[in-house]
């Protein structure tokens, strides 16, 4: 079945450490992108990317880093930089095509230990 | 970061019940509303993409109007049942990139039986 796929669900990252989230798609879509959600907020925009070998920063880029080496796969890194990471983080692919609806991962939860 | 803001927060209702809610956006630069359903343990599931002021979009129960002058989107339930029991979700695209998409924070509907 075509989706996407995020790994792992529940994610525990010490202080100081370097996470890596993981999202691959089998939908074709060029363009993929990570959301994090924190409780009463809406989903903030982290970073995106339309083709591969490119991507931008969304509204609240520091303290992560991605990678488009391939199209199907967007991970997103957590760095320690990022100083209140615990949150839930979704992935979401769409068609570069006016009008189209982005469509999501089951998303991954990310606590400090 | 442009402002997406929904309203109520939560949302009781009876079986039955219909109901409505409300998302207010920039109604400059407007490009189009999207609405999401967001079950929980799932991921958000696209309802609606809408772009012309006038707007009304229809599936089963669930309808959503469109007025890009004023900046608001309704969504209505008709005959509330406990399966609408979701999260529902709006995103706004501008002119500048209709690929990035602002969220809301999201009506919280629960039906009970």
């Amino acid at each position: 079945d075509g989706g996407i796929t995020q790994s792992p669900k529940y994610l525990f990252r010490k202080e100081g450490q370097n996470v890596t989230l993981s999202c691959e798609q089998n939908l074709n879509h060029d363009a993929m992108y990570w959301y994090r959600q924190d409780p009463g907020q809406g989903l903030r925009l982290i970073y995106y990317s339309q083709i591969v070998n490119d991507f931008q920063k969304g509204d609240i880029a520091e303290g992560y880093s991605v990678s488009r080496e391939k199209k199907e796969s967007f991970p997103l890194t957590v760095t320690s930089a990022q100083k209140n990471p615990t949150a839930f983080y979704l992935c979401a692919s769409s068609i570069v095509e006016s009008n189209q609806p982005q469509h999501f991962g089951d998303g991954t939860r990310l606590s400090i230990l | 970061i442009l402002n997406v803001e929904q309203s109520p927060q939560s949302l009781h209702v009876q079986e039955g019940d219909s109901t409505n809610f409300t998302c207010s956006f920039p109604s400059s630069n407007f490009y189009a509303l999207h609405w999401y359903r967001w079950e929980t343990a799932k991921s958000p599931e696209a309802l609606f993409v809408m772009t012309l002021n006038g707007d009304e979009k229809k599936k089963g129960r669930i309808s959503a109007t469109l007025n890009t002058k004023e900046g608001y989107s309704y969504l209505y339930i008709k005959g509330s049942q406990p399966e609408d029991s979701a999260t529902y979700l709006c995103a706004f695209s501008s002119l500048d990139n209709f690929n990035k998409f602002y969220f809301g924070s999201g009506t919280k509907l629960n039906v009970k039986p």
